[in-house]
Order: C-alpha cells, then sequence, then structure tokens
C-alpha cells in the first residue's frame, strides 16, 4: 500500500546533541513537508520542498535541516540550535495544486 | 493573509446525535478544502477532499460542504459513535506558497462522543 512513514515513532534528544527524523513515501509525489504540533499552536510548517534538491523555509525554520537527495525521502535534523524541540513532528506529501495532502504516523521528540 | 477557523473548539455529544463542525476561511482564493482526523498521539487522517468548483462530498456517514464565496465549510457527521471521537481538522490549499506553505490549518475542533 502507498504512503507515508515516519521513523522512529519515538525519538530522546540529549541537550546539545543533533538528531535526525525519517521520512520516507512511496507515493510518487513531488512535494514534501514537515510540521511541528504543540499543544493549543496547531500545525506550524519547518520546512518544505517541491523538487528534489530544492527545500525552502516555513515560519519555524531556525533550529532545522532538510535535505532532500531522492525523491522518496526528506529527512529532518533538528538541531542543538533548536532550543524547544520537544513536540510531535509530522511529515506529509502532496501531488500538485490540487491534490489533497497525505501525512504519517509521526514522530514524538522529548528533551531529556 | 489567509487564517482558517474552527469553532467550536470542543464538542461533547450522546452517542446516536447527528452534528455539524464549522470551519470558515478568510480568504475565497483557494484550491481545494480538507478535512482530517487526528485520534490522540497519532498522524493526520485525510477524510474527505473538496476542489474549489465542489459543493460537497461524501463518504459514508461523512458529509462535507463548501461554499467558497462566503468562506465556509461544514462537516456533518451522522448517527455519531464513540470511535468519532477525535480532533477534527480543516485546513485550505491555496494557489500560492510562501513561509506558511500552501496548506493553511485550522486549531482544529476536539470531538467527544459519550456511549
Amino acid at each position: 500500500d502507498g504512503g507515508i512513514t515516519q521513523s522512529p515513532k519515538y525519538l530522546f534528544r540529549k541537550e546539545g546533541q543533533n538528531v535526525t527524523l525519517s521520512c520516507e513515501q512511496n507515493l510518487n509525489h513531488d512535494a514534501m513537508y514537515w510540521y511541528r504540533q504543540d499543544p493549543g499552536q496547531g500545525l506550524r510548517l519547518i520546512y518544505y520542498s517541491q523538487i528534489v534538491n530544492d527545500f525552502q523555509k516555513g515560519d519555524i525554520a531556525e533550529g532545522y535541516s532538510v535535505s532532500r537527495e531522492k525523491k522518496e525521502s526528506f529527512p529532518l535534523t533538528v538541531t542543538s540550535a533548536q532550543k524547544n524541540p520537544t513536540a510531535f513532528y509530522l511529515c506529509a506529501s502532496s501531488w500538485d495544486g490540487r491534490d489533497g495532502y497525505t501525512f504519517g504516523s509521526g514522530t514524538r521528540l522529548t528533551v531529556v | 493573509k489567509q487564517e482558517v477557523t474552527q469553532i467550536p473548539a470542543a464538542l461533547s455529544v450522546p452517542e446516536g446525535e447527528n452534528l455539524v463542525l464549522n470551519c470558515s476561511f478568510t480568504d475565497s482564493a483557494i484550491y481545494n478544502l480538507q478535512w482530517f482526523r487526528q485520534d490522540p498521539g497519532k498522524g493526520l487522517t485525510s477524510l474527505l477532499l473538496i476542489q474549489s468548483s465542489q459543493r460537497e462530498q461524501t463518504s459514508g456517514r461523512l458529509n462535507a460542504s463548501l461554499d467558497k464565496s462566503s468562506g465556509r465549510s461544514t462537516l456533518y457527521i451522522a448517527a455519531s459513535q464513540p470511535g468519532d471521537s477525535a480532533t477534527y481538522l480543516c485546513a485550505v490549499r491555496l494557489p500560492y506558497g510562501g513561509s506558511q506553505g500552501n496548506l493553511i490549518f485550522g486549531k482544529g475542533t476536539k470531538l467527544s462522543v459519550k456511549p
């Protein structure tokens, strides 16, 4: 079945550590997105990519980095510069402007 | 700037009731509107996608309508069940991008259906 796979489901980060969240899709979608979800704040866009080897910053890109070397994959790195990384992270993909979005099951990141 | 509002923020109903969730948006220049469901600690599941040229979409007990000119959409749930308990999110897709991206979300309506 086609879909988006996010891993791991739970991730723990120590202070000063970089961690990478994985997002893989087999829907042949061109565009991929990373969102952060905090209680009471809704979904906020971190980064998005509309094509391989190209990506754009969203509203809250500071402290995060991404790469898009393959159409299927859009990993998100949470760097030590992100001061409040504890949140639920959602990856999504879409086909074109008139298509709907498909979301993964999310990764919950906690700072320990 | 497009803003999406969902009212009410929370709703509790007895099992079997028909209910309506509301979504409003400020700019009618949209490609489509999508309703999602989110269970606690889970990702978003797409329920219905309405293109800007359509008036409604139906899937099982769910019916979503779109009135683009007035900037409103409703999600109608018939004969509600405890398994419908979740947060329902409305999102509009814009024909342009930006730092918010081209999919703008409301903050959701948390639905609780009591047995």
